[in-house]
């Protein structure tokens, strides 16, 4: 099956100092997502990549699809105390019976020191 | 929040019951996604819900079963429950007819097998 690495699993970072996570998948992919779940919280939706080579940002938050379409990361500049949380890359494919199949990656969970 | 509501909140029950567990999908939303969450772990998908038809599913035993209805709302229905059940399920919805768009989460139902 599809196996969706993410790495680090965990990242302990003083304020201000910046942040990244990758996810890494197998096989090719048509479409790549990334949430966030605070804890004992649900996760809440960031952004879509879809096109190889994408490159997206949101304020601090920088996201990148890779050329071959099998990896995507995070990238968080001068993290804040609010950047506190589980991030996680959906990876939406078709099964082998020709239906839709989510895939969750194994989540980095970021923590901050003051 | 999302306008996804998702009832009970909390949920215990011992080996071998079943159990129901309901999600109320966002106003205009066709497409319910399902999943378990075990603690510390990313979410895993159980299957897919779109216009009352089962879309997807990933790699849970046949005890794991859904509806949706006709106002897109849905159900998750788990047979001869098993200690490894204890998780937090989640559903989520979504307005394409793939679910390939933004998934909106519920808070979850947190259930406790004894």
């Amino acid at each position: 099956g599809q196996q969706v690495m993410q790495i680090p699993q965990y990242q302990h970072v003083q304020e201000g100092e910046d942040f990244t996570t990758y996810c890494n998948s197998s096989t090719t992919l048509s479409n790549i997502q990334w949430y966030k779940q605070r804890p004992g919280g649900h996760p809440v939706f960031l952004i879509q990549l879809v096109k190889s080579g994408e490159v997206k940002k949101q304020k601090r938050l920088t996201f990148q699809f890779g050329e071959a379409k099998k990896n995507s990361s995070l990238h968080i500049t001068a993290t804040q105390t609010t950047d506190v949380g589980t991030y996680f890359c959906l990876l939406l494919g078709i099964s082998n019976f020709g239906n839709e199949k989510l895939t969750f990656g194994t989540g980095t969970r970021l923590t901050i020191i003051p | 929040e999302t306008g996804v509501t998702q009832s009970p909140t909390h949920l215990i029950k011992t080996r071998g019951q079943q159990v129901t567990l309901r999600c109320s999908s966002q106003s205009g939303h066709n497409t319910v996604s399902w999943y378990q969450q075990a603690l510390g772990q990313g979410p895993q998908f159980i299957f897919q819900y779109y216009r009352e038809e089962e879309n997807g599913r990933g790699n849970f035993p046949p005890r794991f079963s859904g509806l949706q209805f006709p106002n897109y709302s849905s159900e998750l229905n788990v047979n001869a429950l098993e200690l490894d059940d204890s998780a937090l399920y989640l559903c989520a919805s979504s307005a394409r007819s793939s679910g390939r768009d933004e998934q909106f989460f519920g808070p979850g139902t947190r259930l406790t097998v004894l």
